[in-house]
């Protein structure tokens, strides 16, 4: 069953600690992206990734940070400095090169307490 | 569920009759357009998908229609059901760029409601 997932679905943080969503894919795609969605809005990028160990601030980087050791994941960690965390969070993957449509995952969603 | 858009603009249609959804972009640069549709919960699921060398595609039951000189973009859906009923996103992107990721940017999003 191939595809994008994310884990946890929902997920509940205290003030002042720090979180991390997984994304994991195994369609062989060099890129993927965070981005977090709020009611009435569309989604806002925050980081993505073109390439192992390589990757770019989106337009909503602050308070957010992300590795990418491996192709296949890419962990968005929310941290205390993110002052307004509670969202839904995306995660897309993507070919590179040409046309390159992007496929989500099913989301987290992360509560603040 | 998940509330994705709790002030977005609404379209209702019946069931049976075509909808129409339209979205306006912003950069007369971009060259690839896409439609999503997003459920209640979930992610974003690719329905079509267009570039600008094109003015018209067709999917299954879902036709893009693409007018590059008002940067305007529009998602038909023929003879539209119940499991049409979602939020549906425009997302226009400059690809061409080998060995790069392109950079989506998404509209706000309509909410298609459809009634029995």
């Amino acid at each position: 069953d191939g595809g994008i997932t994310q884990s946890p679905k929902y997920l509940f943080r205290k003030e002042g600690q720090n979180v991390t969503l997984s994304c994991e894919q195994n369609l062989n795609h060099d890129a993927m992206y965070w981005y977090r969605q709020d009611p009435g809005q569309g989604l806002r990028l925050i980081y993505y990734s073109q390439i192992v160990n390589d990757f770019q601030k989106g337009d909503i980087a602050e308070g957010y940070s992300v590795s990418r050791e491996k192709k296949e994941s890419f962990p968005l960690t929310v941290t205390s400095a993110q002052k307004n965390p509670t969202a839904f969070y995306l995660c897309a993957s993507a070919r590179t090169g040409g046309v390159n449509t992007q496929y989500f995952g099913p989301g987290t969603r992360l509560t603040v307490l | 569920g998940e509330s994705v858009g709790l002030h977005l603009p609404t379209l209702s249609v019946q069931e049976g009759d075509n909808s129409i959804i339209n979205c306006a972009y912003s950069n007369s640069a971009s060259d690839y357009f896409i439609w999503y549709k997003q459920e209640s919960g979930k992610g974003p699921q690719f329905i079509i998908d267009i570039r600008s060398n094109m003015d018209k595609r067709q999917g299954q039951r879902v036709t893009v229609l693409l007018n590059k000189t008002v940067k305007h973009l529009s998602l038909q859906i023929a003879a539209t059901q119940p499991g049409d009923s979602a939020v549906y996103f425009c997302a226009e992107a400059l690809n061409g760029m080998i060995r790069t990721a392109s950079k989506l940017t998404f509209g706000t999003g309509t909410r298609l409601q459809v009634t029995l």
